[in-house]
């Protein structure tokens, strides 16, 4: 079973913010929410998780629903290089905790 | 740091050949893990490593052996390659106390035929 969906596909513009959608209407108390990258033919990048509160870093913001049924995860200036397909993940995040890497959303930033 | 260092690059078996996965870590890192992700495909947990001389299976463990002697390596182990293990191969590392923040390597794309 998925724990999580999200659209196979988006294009956004150079410049712009990219919002990603994630669905995991099935998360469980103690489930955090994690995002990942994966760069054309490069091993996944951690980017941010969060469990309720809206989380920001350097690279993305996150922002989690008050049900916690929902997430989106915003570049807020899309470059060329956040090109990738970006992954949601639902876990607990202990070592080995399966971290499920699904189909994921490919991203494509147009200049 | 180096990271996480996987080698080879690339490699081609033949059916029924077996070979080793290397991978190692600089940064001190007590977790590991080991991917594979087959074309168009997510990543499978095939083992992790929560430190030295522990291993336990992921989700896709059949074919593959792993070890982990030391802290900074955790070697893959194909026995008896099918064209059924065709795919790139990850490793990664992460902290304890941080252990959904995963390092992941290069890869290692490997083609049994």
């Amino acid at each position: 079973d998925a724990k999580t969906t999200q659209p196979p596909s988006m294009d956004c513009a150079e410049g712009r913010a990219a919002n990603l959608p994630c669905n995991h209407s099935t998360i469980s108390g103690n489930e955090y929410v994690y995002w990942y990258r994966q760069i054309h033919s490069q091993g996944p990048q951690y980017i941010i998780h969060g469990l309720k509160n809206n989380e920001t870093n350097e690279m993305a913001s996150l922002i989690i629903t008050e049900d916690r049924k929902s997430s989106t995860l915003i570049l807020p200036h899309a470059t060329l290089r956040d090109t990738a397909v970006y992954y949601c993940i639902v876990g607990v995040g202990a070592a080995g905790n399966k971290l499920t890497f699904g189909g994921g959303t490919r991203v494509l930033v147009k200049p | 740091n180096a990271g996480v260092t996987q080698t080879p690059k690339f490699r081609i078996l033949k059916i029924g050949q077996s070979m080793t996965l290397q991978c190692a870590q600089d940064m001190n890192h007590n977790y590991m893990y080991w991917y594979r992700q087959d074309p168009g495909m997510g990543l499978k947990l095939i083992y992790y490593s929560v430190g030295a001389g522990i291993t336990d299976k992921g989700e896709v463990p059949n074919g593959y052996n792993v070890s982990r002697s030391t802290t900074e390596d955790f070697p893959l182990r194909l026995e008896l390659a099918a064209p059924s293990q065709t795919s790139v191969y990850f490793c990664a590392s992460s902290p304890p106390n941080r252990a959904y923040e995963q390092y992941f390597g290069p890869g290692t794309r490997l083609t049994v035929t």
